[in-house]
């Protein structure tokens, strides 16, 4: 079965510095690699996703990330946050032949300060 | 705006006591998921349905029952509450029982078990 560790709880960062939220997956066979955000009091947005092809995918809000199986990591990136990236982000990982089963990260709260 | 409606939208409930949590979609997606948010465990699946008519287990369904009479609702039931099921509740949708296909979540039911 998969499981999905993000190795921080909170990441804070001022506005305009860049961040990287850290997502590493287990799986014994080939997965589907996802980054959702929440926004307070909201649900949860889809921001990327990595099915095949090019290992680096751009998401939306100037967000991407970098699937490296060697590693097991599907790591988010941004070059620059803004405040209104505060949220938390949520990583997950689904077996190709798993169907609709979606594996979610504990989440990382993003704290971007003034 | 179409999407996902969740009633209601917060609950406090006693234990032991009968609970329903709505669901409705007005995408026409075939696959329909029920979760779970609770701090630092990400989000959990309680239960899945592929298709109307169909239902499946998730990874945590001890204490809830579901329900998919029509292609639109999917109902989350609490047969008898218990403060352990103190949770925010997401109901998600996505066109096929696919992983690659989105996964739209809405925004979500605060439950309170005393």
């Amino acid at each position: 079965a998969q499981s999905v560790t993000q190795l921080d709880s909170q990441v804070p960062v001022f506005e305009e510095a860049p961040v990287e939220l850290r997502c590493n997956y287990s799986s014994s066979v080939s997965v589907y690699l996802f980054w959702y955000v929440q926004y307070p009091n909201q649900g949860l947005q889809l921001l990327l996703k990595y099915l095949s092809g090019s290992t680096l995918v751009k998401g939306i809000n100037g967000f991407e990330a970098e699937f490296n199986k060697s590693q097991t990591s599907f790591h988010l990136r941004k070059p620059s946050v803004h405040i209104s990236d505060t949220a938390e982000y949520f990583c997950a990982v689904s077996e190709n032949n798993a169907g609709n089963m979606l594996t979610f990260g504990g989440g990382t709260r993003l704290m971007v300060k003034p | 705006i179409a999407g996902i409606t969740q009633a209601p939208t917060s609950q406090i409930l006693a234990a032991g006591r009968r609970m329903t949590l709505r669901c409705t979609q007005d995408m026409r997606h075939n696959a329909m998921y029920w979760y779970r948010q609770d701090l630092g465990l990400g989000l959990r699946l309680i239960h899945y349905s592929n298709t109307a008519g169909t239902t499946g287990k998730g990874e945590v369904p001890d204490g809830y029952s579901v329900s998919r009479a029509n292609t639109d609702d999917f109902p989350l039931t609490l047969a008898s509450a218990v403060p352990s099921q103190t949770s925010v509740y997401f109901c998600a949708s996505s066109a096929a029982g696919e992983p690659y296909n989105e996964q739209f979540f809405g925004p979500g039911t605060r439950l309170t078990v005393l």
